[in-house]
Protein backbone atom coordinates (compact mmCIF):
# COMPACT_ATOMS: atom_id res chain seq x y z
CA UNK A 1 0.00 0.00 0.00
CA UNK A 2 0.70 3.18 -0.03
CA UNK A 3 3.49 4.97 2.37
CA UNK A 4 5.21 7.81 3.41
CA UNK A 5 8.59 7.92 5.50
CA UNK A 6 10.24 10.50 7.04
CA UNK A 7 13.52 11.87 8.46
CA UNK A 8 12.97 11.21 12.48
CA UNK A 9 13.19 13.40 14.77
CA UNK A 10 13.70 15.46 16.72
CA UNK A 11 15.51 18.40 14.99
CA UNK A 12 16.67 21.03 16.88
CA UNK A 13 18.44 23.93 15.35
CA UNK A 14 19.07 27.60 16.40
CA UNK A 15 17.46 30.67 14.73
CA UNK A 16 18.67 31.95 10.90
CA UNK A 17 19.35 27.72 10.03
CA UNK A 18 18.72 25.95 6.62
CA UNK A 19 16.15 23.69 7.74
CA UNK A 20 15.66 20.54 5.16
CA UNK A 21 12.91 17.81 6.76
CA UNK A 22 13.11 14.71 4.36
CA UNK A 23 10.35 12.79 2.84
CA UNK A 24 10.06 10.06 0.62
CA UNK A 25 6.99 8.20 -0.37
CA UNK A 26 5.55 4.91 -2.13
CA UNK A 27 2.40 4.94 -4.04
CA UNK A 28 0.52 2.67 -6.72
CA UNK A 29 -0.85 6.01 -9.15
CA UNK A 30 -0.41 9.73 -8.95
CA UNK A 31 -1.03 10.74 -5.19
CA UNK A 32 -0.80 14.47 -4.33
CA UNK A 33 1.74 15.78 -1.28
CA UNK A 34 1.33 17.76 1.61
CA UNK A 35 3.08 19.42 4.24
CA UNK A 36 1.45 20.04 7.54
CA UNK A 37 2.50 21.74 10.57
CA UNK A 38 0.80 20.84 13.88
CA UNK A 39 1.79 23.73 16.74
CA UNK A 40 1.33 22.97 20.76
CA UNK A 41 -2.06 22.23 21.75
CA UNK A 42 -3.74 22.73 17.97
CA UNK A 43 -4.80 20.68 14.80
CA UNK A 44 -2.62 19.98 11.90
CA UNK A 45 -2.64 22.54 9.86
CA UNK A 46 -2.29 22.33 6.28
CA UNK A 47 1.15 24.05 5.51
CA UNK A 48 1.96 23.15 1.22
CA UNK A 49 0.69 21.15 -1.06
CA UNK A 50 1.80 19.81 -4.26
CA UNK A 51 -0.71 18.03 -7.14
CA UNK A 52 1.77 17.03 -9.76
CA UNK A 53 5.20 15.93 -10.95
CA UNK A 54 7.80 18.85 -10.57
CA UNK A 55 5.30 21.04 -8.72
CA UNK A 56 6.78 23.38 -5.94
CA UNK A 57 4.28 23.72 -2.97
CA UNK A 58 5.30 27.02 -0.76
CA UNK A 59 3.64 28.99 1.93
CA UNK A 60 5.71 31.10 5.26
CA UNK A 61 8.86 30.55 3.64
CA UNK A 62 9.19 26.75 3.43
CA UNK A 63 8.93 25.26 0.47
CA UNK A 64 8.71 21.77 -0.77
CA UNK A 65 9.41 20.05 -4.84
CA UNK A 66 7.17 17.41 -6.23
CA UNK A 67 9.80 14.98 -7.57
CA UNK A 68 8.68 12.27 -9.12
CA UNK A 69 11.98 10.53 -10.40
CA UNK A 70 13.20 10.27 -6.83
CA UNK A 71 9.58 10.14 -5.04
CA UNK A 72 10.43 12.91 -2.68
CA UNK A 73 8.73 16.08 -1.38
CA UNK A 74 11.56 17.36 1.20
CA UNK A 75 10.72 20.29 2.89
CA UNK A 76 13.10 23.69 3.24
CA UNK A 77 13.54 26.90 4.61
CA UNK A 78 16.35 29.56 3.99
CA UNK A 79 16.06 30.70 8.04
CA UNK A 80 13.97 29.18 10.51
CA UNK A 81 12.31 31.29 13.42
CA UNK A 82 11.68 30.14 17.03
CA UNK A 83 7.83 29.96 16.05
CA UNK A 84 8.44 27.72 13.20
CA UNK A 85 8.86 25.30 16.22
CA UNK A 86 6.01 22.44 16.04
CA UNK A 87 5.33 18.74 14.46
CA UNK A 88 5.63 18.51 10.64
CA UNK A 89 3.90 15.72 8.76
CA UNK A 90 4.55 15.00 5.15
CA UNK A 91 1.14 13.01 3.54
CA UNK A 92 0.18 11.78 0.61
CA UNK A 93 -3.29 11.93 -0.26
CA UNK A 94 -3.95 9.15 -2.83
CA UNK A 95 -7.84 9.93 -4.41
CA UNK A 96 -8.29 6.32 -5.26
CA UNK A 97 -12.17 6.11 -5.36
CA UNK A 98 -12.65 9.70 -4.46
CA UNK A 99 -12.05 9.76 -0.87
CA UNK A 100 -9.07 11.73 -0.84
CA UNK A 101 -7.73 8.99 2.09
CA UNK A 102 -4.28 10.83 3.60
CA UNK A 103 -1.20 8.52 4.42
CA UNK A 104 0.82 10.40 6.79
CA UNK A 105 4.17 10.16 7.78
CA UNK A 106 5.64 9.84 11.19
CA UNK A 107 6.24 13.12 11.90
CA UNK A 108 8.86 15.07 12.68
CA UNK A 109 9.16 17.56 15.80
CA UNK A 110 11.38 20.66 14.72
CA UNK A 111 12.66 23.11 18.00
CA UNK A 112 14.01 26.39 16.78
CA UNK A 113 16.73 28.31 19.66
CA UNK A 114 17.04 31.37 20.13
CA UNK B 1 -9.48 29.36 8.16
CA UNK B 2 -12.05 26.84 9.31
CA UNK B 3 -12.08 25.43 12.94
CA UNK B 4 -12.64 22.20 14.10
CA UNK B 5 -12.74 21.37 17.54
CA UNK B 6 -13.03 18.51 20.11
CA UNK B 7 -14.11 17.21 23.44
CA UNK B 8 -12.75 16.55 25.69
CA UNK B 9 -9.31 17.14 24.84
CA UNK B 10 -8.24 14.57 27.89
CA UNK B 11 -10.19 11.45 29.07
CA UNK B 12 -9.00 8.76 31.53
CA UNK B 13 -11.52 6.28 32.07
CA UNK B 14 -11.65 2.65 33.87
CA UNK B 15 -11.36 -0.51 32.06
CA UNK B 16 -14.42 -2.11 30.36
CA UNK B 17 -16.07 1.60 30.49
CA UNK B 18 -17.09 3.57 26.94
CA UNK B 19 -15.67 7.03 26.23
CA UNK B 20 -17.72 9.01 23.32
CA UNK B 21 -15.61 12.05 22.02
CA UNK B 22 -17.21 14.39 19.72
CA UNK B 23 -15.52 16.76 16.86
CA UNK B 24 -17.46 19.84 15.75
CA UNK B 25 -16.62 22.20 13.12
CA UNK B 26 -17.18 25.36 13.94
CA UNK B 27 -18.03 27.48 11.20
CA UNK B 28 -18.33 25.34 8.30
CA UNK B 29 -20.95 22.21 7.36
CA UNK B 30 -18.71 19.10 7.47
CA UNK B 31 -20.07 16.93 4.75
CA UNK B 32 -17.17 14.37 5.21
CA UNK B 33 -15.30 13.71 8.48
CA UNK B 34 -12.61 11.41 9.59
CA UNK B 35 -11.15 9.82 12.59
CA UNK B 36 -7.45 8.83 12.71
CA UNK B 37 -5.53 7.28 15.46
CA UNK B 38 -2.04 8.15 16.45
CA UNK B 39 0.53 6.46 18.62
CA UNK B 40 3.00 7.86 19.95
CA UNK B 41 6.14 8.26 17.69
CA UNK B 42 3.99 6.76 15.02
CA UNK B 43 2.08 8.56 11.98
CA UNK B 44 -1.69 9.04 11.85
CA UNK B 45 -3.69 6.15 11.06
CA UNK B 46 -7.45 6.52 9.70
CA UNK B 47 -9.76 4.79 11.42
CA UNK B 48 -12.82 5.38 9.62
CA UNK B 49 -14.84 7.98 7.27
CA UNK B 50 -17.82 9.12 7.51
CA UNK B 51 -20.70 11.22 5.60
CA UNK B 52 -23.38 13.13 7.30
CA UNK B 53 -26.40 11.14 7.74
CA UNK B 54 -24.60 7.72 6.46
CA UNK B 55 -23.56 4.61 7.84
CA UNK B 56 -19.08 5.08 8.27
CA UNK B 57 -16.35 3.24 6.16
CA UNK B 58 -13.97 1.38 8.13
CA UNK B 59 -10.68 1.22 7.30
CA UNK B 60 -9.17 -2.59 7.31
CA UNK B 61 -8.76 -3.75 10.93
CA UNK B 62 -11.02 -1.09 12.49
CA UNK B 63 -13.44 -3.02 14.34
CA UNK B 64 -17.20 -1.06 13.69
CA UNK B 65 -18.42 -2.90 17.01
CA UNK B 66 -14.89 -1.50 19.37
CA UNK B 67 -15.09 2.00 17.57
CA UNK B 68 -18.52 3.43 17.09
CA UNK B 69 -18.97 6.60 14.49
CA UNK B 70 -22.05 8.97 14.65
CA UNK B 71 -22.57 12.07 11.83
CA UNK B 72 -26.13 12.75 12.87
CA UNK B 73 -25.46 16.33 11.61
CA UNK B 74 -23.40 18.53 9.24
CA UNK B 75 -21.27 20.11 12.31
CA UNK B 76 -21.29 16.79 14.64
CA UNK B 77 -19.27 13.77 14.55
CA UNK B 78 -18.94 11.56 17.39
CA UNK B 79 -16.33 8.52 18.12
CA UNK B 80 -17.52 5.53 21.05
CA UNK B 81 -14.62 3.62 22.22
CA UNK B 82 -16.89 1.09 23.75
CA UNK B 83 -15.46 -1.34 26.68
CA UNK B 84 -11.98 0.60 26.81
CA UNK B 85 -9.06 -1.11 27.25
CA UNK B 86 -5.60 0.10 27.99
CA UNK B 87 -4.75 -1.21 24.38
CA UNK B 88 -7.15 1.84 23.47
CA UNK B 89 -5.17 4.73 24.79
CA UNK B 90 -4.02 6.68 21.86
CA UNK B 91 -4.59 9.89 20.98
CA UNK B 92 -7.90 10.61 18.77
CA UNK B 93 -7.57 12.88 15.76
CA UNK B 94 -10.90 14.11 13.61
CA UNK B 95 -10.80 15.88 10.74
CA UNK B 96 -13.85 17.60 8.53
CA UNK B 97 -14.16 18.43 5.12
CA UNK B 98 -16.68 20.70 3.58
CA UNK B 99 -18.51 18.95 0.48
CA UNK B 100 -18.12 16.29 -1.71
CA UNK B 101 -15.03 16.60 -3.75
CA UNK B 102 -12.31 14.58 -2.85
CA UNK B 103 -9.99 18.23 -3.52
CA UNK B 104 -11.36 19.85 -0.57
CA UNK B 105 -9.05 20.62 2.18
CA UNK B 106 -9.51 18.48 4.95
CA UNK B 107 -9.07 20.64 8.44
CA UNK B 108 -8.01 18.46 11.69
CA UNK B 109 -9.60 19.04 15.26
CA UNK B 110 -6.43 19.25 18.21
CA UNK B 111 -7.15 15.99 19.30
CA UNK B 112 -7.82 13.63 22.29
CA UNK B 113 -5.65 11.77 24.41
CA UNK B 114 -7.83 8.74 25.74
CA UNK B 115 -5.80 6.84 28.96
CA UNK B 116 -7.63 3.58 30.24
CA UNK B 117 -6.53 2.94 33.10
Amino acid sequence: GDSVTQMEGPVTLSEEAFLTINCTYTATGYPSLFWYVQYPGEGLQLLLKATKADDKGSNKGFEATYRKETTSFHLEKGSVQVSDSAVYFCALSDLGGGAQKLVFGQGTRLTINP
Amino acid sequence: GAVVSQHPSRVICKSGTSVKIECRSLDFQATTMFWYRQFPKKSLMLMATSNEGSKATYEQGVEKDKFLINHASLTLSTLTVTSAHPEDSSFYICSAREGTSANNEQFFGPGTRLTVL
